[in-house]
């Protein structure tokens, strides 16, 4: 079975634009996570989607938003970035069943703000 | 406090020997606990979780929950030098779909 897949790997951007993550989850996850992991703050949870719906928000700015197909893949989207922004961004996919929730990871993409 | 902490290391353990990494968390209505490993650039990729009190073993990795005490902790015996990574504790509370991380340890192997 093939694992979650991110695109793309790698990104750089400047200060004000905006950007559009990518994620595939595991044949048959429907709840698709979103985190960023930075040098200072560690992993820090952005949000969940599943079956196309945000279940769960962490504590992030309006800015960062996603969304969830029908097919489970889900996108997020950073508006007007900001150097703090830099981060390597990771999804995680599991079955959605609240009793069985390992989470498995993406490679990430890397993002860097210049 | 945090919600999940742990001793950022570095950890240096000798090769052979057992590497010991800890976790404490605060959420009591914590159900469900994990080990994930991270090498530098890289994911993280699941080892080990835990769900019930007491001991799981997976090969040269044990996990061990004490709920009353809040703590968790993973034991890595018979340490090989590609042991050596990032440790990452994390916690999901009863019903949510979220992972909180500890900050990590860092683990290093000396052949």
């Amino acid at each position: 079975k093939a694992g979650v897949t991110q695109t793309p790997r790698y990104l750089i951007k400047t200060r004000g634009q905006q950007v559009t993550l990518s994620c595939s989850p595991i044949s048959g996850h429907r709840s698709v996570s979103w985190y960023q992991q930075t040098p200072g703050q560690g992993l820090q949870f952005l949000f969940e989607y599943f079956s196309e719906t945000q279940r769960n928000k962490g504590n992030f700015p309006g800015r960062f938003s996603g969304r969830q197909f029908s097919n489970s893949r889900s996108e997020m989207n950073v508006s007007t970035l900001e150097l703090g922004d830099s981060a390597l961004y990771l999804c995680a996919s599991t079955t959605g069943d609240l009793n069985t929730d390992t989470q498995y990871f993406g490679p990430g993409t890397r993002l860097t703000v210049l | 406090q945090k919600e999940v902490e742990q001793n950022s290391g570095p950890l240096s353990v000798p090769e052979g020997a057992i590497a010991s990494l800890n976790c404490t968390y605060s959420d009591r209505v914590s159900q469900s606990f994990f080990w994930y490993r991270q090498y530098s650039g890289k994911s993280p990729e699941l080892i080990m979780s835990i769900y019930s009190n007491g001991d799981k073993e997976d090969g040269r990795f044990t996990a061990q929950l004490n709920k009353a005490s809040q703590y968790v902790s993973l034991l890595i015996r018979d340490s090989q030098p590609s042991d050596s990574a990032t440790y990452l504790c994390a916690v999901i509370r009863n019903g949510a779909q979220k992972l909180v991380f500890g900050q990590g340890t860092r683990l290093t192997i000396n052949p």
